[in-house]
């Protein structure tokens, strides 16, 4: 079977970081990925790793460990607008994406 | 630019009618389709996907069907709504594999959505 897990809220300050992380159990695995989704919105693609280590696109960071099965999104200088919910999903390579259930941020001033 | 049309955006209906939310991709071909239900606060559960004109995989029996009449065309139906079909339903697309179906990175890019709300 295939199962992600992930924190289902997060809170953070206005300006902080916050690290959202991922573990997943597959049958299969290509790379894993990040969404967004704002309240009453559609996920939008955030990043992507195939091969260990960091991805950085502004922002936003994401790590991945194959041999831990683990991976995380980094937010840096947090703002109002990040308050959304964020997903995780598996690549297993030639069937569809498998998402995790999301986890919800929520930023405070 | 690729672009993805689902409508409607809202829609309240009576247990026991029939449904029909449609799906359009413009500016690629042979895309990958997919249907998607949310509940409220919850993950994305997968319902169909079709990676070719009339080839359907259904992930989760139910009492939804989908069906893709064109390549750039996704439906998804059902005779008689229950309560349970309440929720946030979500059309995405991913370009086709290199060797055909479900390659790579698999990136999906998804429409607005349709709120249904059976009553």
């Amino acid at each position: 079977g295939q199962s992600l897990e992930q924190p289902s809220e997060v809170t953070a300050v206005e300006g902080a970081i916050v690290q959202i992380n991922c573990t997943y159990q597959t049958s299969g695995f290509y790379g894993l990925s990040w969404y967004q989704q704002h309240d009453g919105g559609a996920p939008t693609f955030l990043s992507y790793n195939a091969l260990d280590g960091l991805e950085e696109t502004g922002r936003f960071s994401s790590f991945l460990s194959r041999s831990d099965s683990y991976g995380y999104l980094l937010l840096q200088e947090l703002q109002m607008k990040d308050s959304a919910s964020y997903f995780c999903a598996v690549v297993p390579g030639n069937t569809p994406l498998v998402f995790g259930k999301g986890t919800r941020l929520s930023v405070i001033a | 630019s690729q672009t993805i049309h689902q409508w409607p955006a809202t829609l309240v209906q009576p247990v026991g009618s029939p449904l029909s939310l449609e799906c359009t991709v413009e500016g690629t071909s042979n895309p990958n389709l997919y249907w998607y239900r949310q509940a409220a606060g919850r993950g994305l559960q997968l319902l169909f996907y079709s990676v070719g004109i009339g080839q359907i995989s259904s992930e989760v029996p139910q009492n939804l069907s989908a069906s893709r009449p064109q390549d750039r065309q996704f439906i998804l139906s059902s005779k008689k709504l229950l309560l349970s079909d309440s929720g946030f339903y979500l059309c995405a697309w991913s370009p086709l594999g290199a060797g055909g179906g479900i390659v790579g990175k698999n990136i999906q890019y998804f429409g607005a959505g349709t709120r249904l709300s059976v009553l």
